[in-house]
């Protein structure tokens, strides 16, 4: 079943540690996005890409870094967790179609101490 | 520039009444526009979206929504709310351009949905 998937659910790590955050999709999509949101807030943009070696920044400036190897695959990386980075993480991916439907993963939950 | 406004934030509805969460619009030409809905600790589900053509569009769980050009507005509707539509919705925007999208997707700032039975 065609899905896009989120990896881990929740984390909770130590100011300084480095950590990636999974995203994968069996969408087909070319597409891909990540999003950040605090608990029942708006969803702001944070990273993009159109494929494969392709990365863009979103609208919000965030400390965070993302890599496009394979189409499936979009992992996010925080090099070393602050306190501010405590949010939710939403990785998103487009199809081609009119409008360009974004279809959204589970979330990561982000708890860093 | 694109934005979209959702001017409630949180509608409160009795179950077996029909709800409506609004939406306006600001693009410079037409638009492509969303609606997604979000459960809590889970992430967006697509629930419908307006391209062209007919002005009712008729999404999943019986939610429908209605494009007004004049008024630059998509308000959510369902004729008969439930307990479990109790959640956060999400309205958005992007540009068409030529029928080709433009920009990146737009979303506004929420609105949260309590049906009370």
């Amino acid at each position: 079943e065609a899905d896009i998937y989120q990896t881990p659910r929740y984390l909770v790590i130590g100011t300084g540690k480095k950590i990636t955050l999974e995203c994968s999709q069996t969408m087909g999509h070319d597409k891909m996005y990540w999003y950040q949101q605090d608990p029942g807030m708006e969803l702001h943009l944070i990273h993009y890409s159109y494929g494969v070696n392709s990365t863009e920044k979103g609208d919000l400036s965030s400390e965070s870094t993302v890599s496009r190897i394979r189409t499936e695959h979009f992992p996010l990386t925080l090099e070393s967790a602050r306190p501010s980075h405590t949010s939710q993480y939403l990785c998103a991916s487009s199809d081609l179609g009119l409008g360009e439907t974004q279809y959204f993963g589970p979330g990561t939950r982000l708890l860093v101490l | 520039a694109q934005s979209v406004a959702q001017p409630e934030d949180q509608v409160n509805v009795a179950e077996g009444n029909p709800l409506t969460v609004k939406c306006t619009y600001s693009v410079s030409g037409n638009p492509y526009l969303f609606w997604y809905v979000q459960y809590p600790n889970r992430g967006l589900q697509f629930l419908l979206k307006y391209i062209t053509g007919d002005n009712l569009v008729k999404g999943s769980y019986g939610f429908e929504a209605e494009f007004n050009k004049s008024q630059t507005s998509f308000h959510l509707k369902k004729p008969s709310a439930l307990v479990s539509d109790s959640a956060l919705y999400f309205c958005a925007v992007r540009e068409n351009k030529w029928g080709r999208s433009q920009g990146n997707l737009i979303f506004g700032k929420g609105t949260k949905l309590s049906v009370k039975p």
